[in-house]
């Protein structure tokens, strides 16, 4: 089975400096992994996708994850945090069930603080 | 853009009684499913659902869950006798719309909050 770590269950950044948000996955194949982001009280939104097609991947509100396979890793970051970019932040690896059919498997959740 | 929409928001239940999550996916999307989240705890896969069936469950969803597409935009999620431990935040997720073998994200509601007494 896949699965994927997060290697911190709480980061702290101060406004304005970069942020690095750890991933390591596990996996047999050539995995598809992806970033999902929680704010409070809201429902898991994406913010990025691997998919085979580049090993950098840009996301939404200038997010991007590198996929390194010699390391197994797919960490998030961010050049410049921002006040909004506090929330829980989600690693997943997806199996593949059928055609387009896929189930989801979560990563513990990093908690990212801003600090101003 | 179109969303994943949860109703009831919250819910509050007794102990034993049965209670059924709502959810309207994206209206043009094929594949279904349903995950939840205990306090503190990780996302955990409970059913994914398509062409009117279901293509894998979890261990979790046991004989007292059942999911429905009743009427062509609903697809809900049913637990017969519900327990303290079934308290949680249950995620609707919906995928596609192509039938194709490669990876289209999932797209999540803002979740049900289900509170057992």
């Amino acid at each position: 089975a896949q699965s994927v770590t997060q290697l911190d269950s709480h980061v702290s950044v101060s406004e304005g400096t970069p942020v690095l948000l750890r991933c390591n996955y596990s996996s047999s194949y050539s995995p598809s992994l992806f970033w999902y982001v929680q704010h409070p009280n809201k429902g898991l939104q994406l913010l990025l996708k691997y998919t085979s097609a580049a090993t950098l991947v840009k996301g939404i509100n200038g997010f991007e994850a590198e996929f390194k396979k010699s390391e197994t890793s797919f960490h998030l970051t961010k050049p410049s945090a921002h006040m909004s970019d506090a929330a829980e932040y989600f690693c997943v690896v997806s199996d593949q069930i059928g055609f387009g059919n896929e189930k989801l498997t979560f990563g513990t959740g990093t908690r990212l603080t801003i600090i101003p | 853009e179109p969303e994943v929409t949860q109703t009831p928001s919250h819910q509050v239940t007794q102990m034993g009684q049965e209670v059924i999550l709502r959810c309207v996916p994206i209206s043009n999307h094929l594949y279904f499913y349903w995950y939840r989240q205990i306090l503190g705890q990780k996302v955990e896969f409970l059913v994914s659902f398509y062409n009117n069936e279901i293509s894998e469950k979890s261990e979790i969803f046991d004989d007292q869950f059942s999911v429905e597409r009743p009427d062509g935009s609903n697809f809900t999620l049913k637990i017969r006798s519900t327990k303290l431990e079934d308290s949680a935040m249950y995620f609707c997720a919906s995928s596609g719309p192509e039938k194709k073998y490669s990876n289209q994200p999932q797209h999540f509601g803002d979740g049900t909050r289900l509170s057992i007494l």
